[in-house]
């Protein structure tokens, strides 16, 4: 049982290059999410899921995109990366609201340059 | 524009002490309150959580309390632990409107226990 695996685990990207994180889950959670995680910030909320075919915007969405197409899995995309992208970024899957426990990835880290 | 505040953003407790972090939220739709734990190099793992129904959570040395009039709640850890020593976010989640699902978290307490 994998539980949620993030790939890939570490990235050097350019700026200006896109790139996309993905999320899958073998424990056919309901929600997905995906964090990023800065010094001092905690972890704030880029997009989440609540479903297969379901989005929405979480507190930082701006340079990023997701789609989640498979019910297992949820995708994070940066379409044109910049430096303030640096960050670890960690996706989290939870049954449903009356299931809350979230299950955490390992995290990304992308570093930007 | 942080839904969830916490505080301290690091603390340094003596082995056996009593570590307590705070958070104040300000939705009302939030309705589940987890409290994280994250050690370097892992993603955060669910520690203990409490609904609003109730004021006061226990499991082992690890105390949820919750007060609902005032959109607080803190985890105290009793007789602290060096392998207490870790990241400690809480968090909620919205189960009303528009943000139903949303999982939202605080900045972190960075907590360290001497021996």
């Amino acid at each position: 049982n994998a539980g949620v695996t993030q790939t890939p685990k570490f990235r050097v990207l350019k700026t200006g290059q896109s790139m996309t994180l993905l999320c899958a889950q073998d424990m056919n959670h309901e929600y997905m999410y995906w964090y990023r995680q800065d010094p001092g910030m905690g972890l704030r909320l880029i997009h989440y899921s609540v479903g297969e075919g379901t989005t929405a915007k979480g507190e930082v969405p701006d340079g990023y995109n997701v789609s989640r197409l498979k019910k297992q899995n949820f995708l994070l995309g940066l379409e044109s990366a910049a430096p303030s992208q640096t960050s670890v970024y960690f996706c989290a899957s939870s049954y449903s609201p009356d299931r809350p426990e979230a299950f955490f990835g390992q995290g990304t880290r992308l570093t930007v340059v | 524009q942080q839904q969830v505040k916490q505080s301290p953003q690091s603390l340094i407790v003596q082995k056996g002490g009593i570590s307590i972090i705070n958070c104040a939220y300000e939705n009302t739709a939030f309705d589940y309150f987890p409290w994280y734990q994250q050690f370097p190099g892992k993603g955060p793992a669910l520690l203990i959580a409490i609904r609003p129904d109730v004021s006061e959570k226990k499991e082992g040395r690890f105390t949820i309390s919750f007060n609902k009039s005032a959109k607080q709640f803190s985890l105290h850890i009793m007789d602290s632990q060096p392998g207490d020593s870790a990241t400690y976010f809480c968090a909620a989640l919205s189960r009303g409107g528009t943000s139903y699902g949303k999982l939202t978290f605080g900045q972190g307490t960075i907590l360290t226990v001497h021996p």
